[in-house]
C-alpha cells in the first residue's frame, strides 16, 4: 500500500521556468512532510519541509505548498537551474521516527 | 563536519552468503535509520535506533535481516543467507533528535546478489 505517491516518474522543464513537483498521500495522520533531492550515486539531501499547521513554506527558490483537505503537496522551484536536475522524493513522517517516501520524480532542466 | 558515511560503497556477493553493511552517523546524532531502495522504487524504511536501542524494527523484511548499534554511534546491518531480491541500495541516515528533526543520509551501499 503506497501511502505517499508521486505519480509523475519524470518531468522536463526549460531553464528559467518554474518546476512543479507533485505528491499525494493517503494517511491523514501524516503531519510533517519533507522533500529530498538525490543525485546519482549519492544519498538523498534534505531540501525543505513543512508542518501540517502551515500551508506554505519558502526557502529561496524553493516553495512547498500543502493542501491538507486534498492530501496533496507540491514543490515549486523558480527559476529552475541546470543543477536542479535530480530525482526528487517526497516523504512524510509516520509516527515519530519513520519516514515514508514516494517513488520519486526525475526532474530534468533543459538549457 | 563530516557527514554520514557508509561502507562498502559497493558489494557483490553470491546468493546464500552473509553480508555486513556499516554506517557511521554524524557525530552527536542520537537517532540512526536504515532504509533501502530497490530498483525503480522509493526508499523503504527498515529499522530505527535511538541510542543503542531499536524501538522500531517493523521494516525489516525477514529474520535474515538484523542490525545493531554500539556506543551510540556506528551501526551494522547484517543480511544472512542473501537472496537475489535483497539486491538494492541500502541507505543510512542520522538525526540529532527524534521527530521532526531532519534526517541526513549517507551515500548508500549498493548490494548486488548474484
Amino acid at each position: 500500500d503506497q501511502q505517499v505517491k508521486q505519480n509523475s516518474p519524470s518531468l522536463s522543464v526549460q531553464e528559467g521556468r518554474i518546476s512543479i513537483l507533485n505528491c499525494d498521500y493517503t494517511n491523514s495522520m501524516f503531519d510533517y512532510f519533507l522533500w529530498y533531492k538525490k543525485y546519482p550515486a549519492e544519498g538523498p539531501t534534505f531540501l525543505i519541509s513543512i508542518s501540517s499547521i502551515k500551508d506554505k513554506n519558502e526557502d529561496g527558490r524553493f516553495t512547498v505548498f500543502l493542501n491538507k483537505s486534498a492530501k496533496h503537496l507540491s514543490l515549486h522551484i523558480v527559476p529552475s537551474q541546470p543543477g536542479d536536475s535530480a530525482v526528487y522524493f517526497c516523504a512524510a513522517y509516520q509516527g515519530a521516527q519513520k519516514l515514508v517516501f514516494g517513488q520519486g520524480t526525475r526532474l530534468t532542466i533543459n538549457p | 563536519g563530516a557527514g554520514v558515511s557508509q561502507s562498502p560503497s559497493n558489494k557483490v556477493t553470491e546468493k546464500g552468503k552473509d553480508v555486513e553493511l556499516r554506517c557511521d552517523p554524524i557525530s552527536g546524532h542520537t537517532a540512526l535509520y536504515w532504509y533501502r531502495q530497490s530498483l525503480g522504487q522509493g526508499l523503504e524504511f527498515l529499522i530505527y535506533f535511538q541510542g543503542n536501542s531499536a524501538p522500531d524494527k517493523s521494516g525489516l523484511p525477514s529474520d535474515r535481516f538484523s542490525a545493531e548499534r554500539t556506543g551510540g554511534s556506528v551501526s551494522t546491518l547484517t543480511i544472512q543467507r542473501t537472496q537475489q531480491e535483497d539486491s538494492a541500495v541500502y541507505l543510512c541516515a542520522s538525526s540529532l533528535e527524534q521527530f521532526p528533526d531532519t534526517q541526513y543520509f549517507g551515500p548508500g551501499t549498493r548490494l548486488t546478489v548474484l
